[in-house]
């Protein structure tokens, strides 16, 4: 199993709507990414935990507020939300400083606020 | 910091001509370089990935890439593109120790019949 599910894959909320993004994998990985795509756009990146714990957050806006419960699951939880905040919200996995490898990526979810 | 560029924004080729996306790097040492492709909405699929060894990397599609450290470059090429192949296609490297990665701005490619 090599795949990377993420849920749902669109959601639209409002301003002040509390919603989260979820990210799951079975391949044993230990290190698990948000990425946010803008349109037209490469991805950035948000956030990497490594063995459940935070170990990069790039100047991400409290707002969106992760979270690793265990070593399969990543979520990503939404709170009072801008328009431009609409994106793709894309999880990765990878084995943990194992870098002769790639970084598995979901399908992603298509966010939009309203 | 490293960092990935990708010259094109777009590229238009004929269905069954060749194709070559260019892709430089910037980095002291050996970079860990990465083609994505990514279809409208869609997540990114990996084509193909060099970390050491024989420079040119073949991948899946019938893609190869060739790592010139001279030229600090790593092209995508493919000899017959099919109209499936129409798509985003991001160069990426790995920066630091946590595997993340830093993508290249992107180049759109269209096909046309």
């Amino acid at each position: 199993d090599t795949e990377v599910t993420q849920t749902p894959k669109h959601l639209v909320m409002g301003m002040t709507n509390k919603k989260s993004l979820k990210c799951e994998q079975h391949m044993g990985h230990r290190a698990m990414y948000w990425y946010k795509q803008k349109a037209k756009k490469p991805p950035e990146l948000m956030f990497v935990y490594s063995y459940e714990k935070l170990s990069i957050n790039e100047s991400v806006p409290s707002r969106f507020s992760p979270e690793c419960p265990n070593s399969s699951l990543l979520n990503l939880h939404l709170h009072a939300l801008q328009p431009e905040d609409s994106a793709l919200y894309l999880c990765a996995s990878s084995p943990y400083r194992v870098t002769n490898t790639e970084a598995f990526f979901g399908q992603g979810t298509r966010l939009t606020v309203v | 910091a490293q960092s990935v560029t990708q010259p094109d924004i777009h590229i238009t080729v004929s269905e069954g001509a060749s194709l070559e996306l260019r892709c430089n790097y910037s980095y002291g040492a050996t970079p860990y370089l990465f083609w994505y492709v990514q279809s409208p909405g869609q997540g990114l699929q990996l084509l193909l990935k060099y970390f050491s060894g024989d420079t040119l990397v073949q991948g899946i599609k019938g893609f190869e890439a060739e790592f010139k450290r001279s030229q600090s470059s790593f092209n995508l090429r493919k000899p017959s593109v099919h109209w499936s192949d129409a798509a985003e296609y991001f160069c990426a490297v790995i920066e630091g120790s946590q595997g993340n990665l830093i993508f290249g701005k992107g180049t759109k490619l269209s096909v046309k019949p």
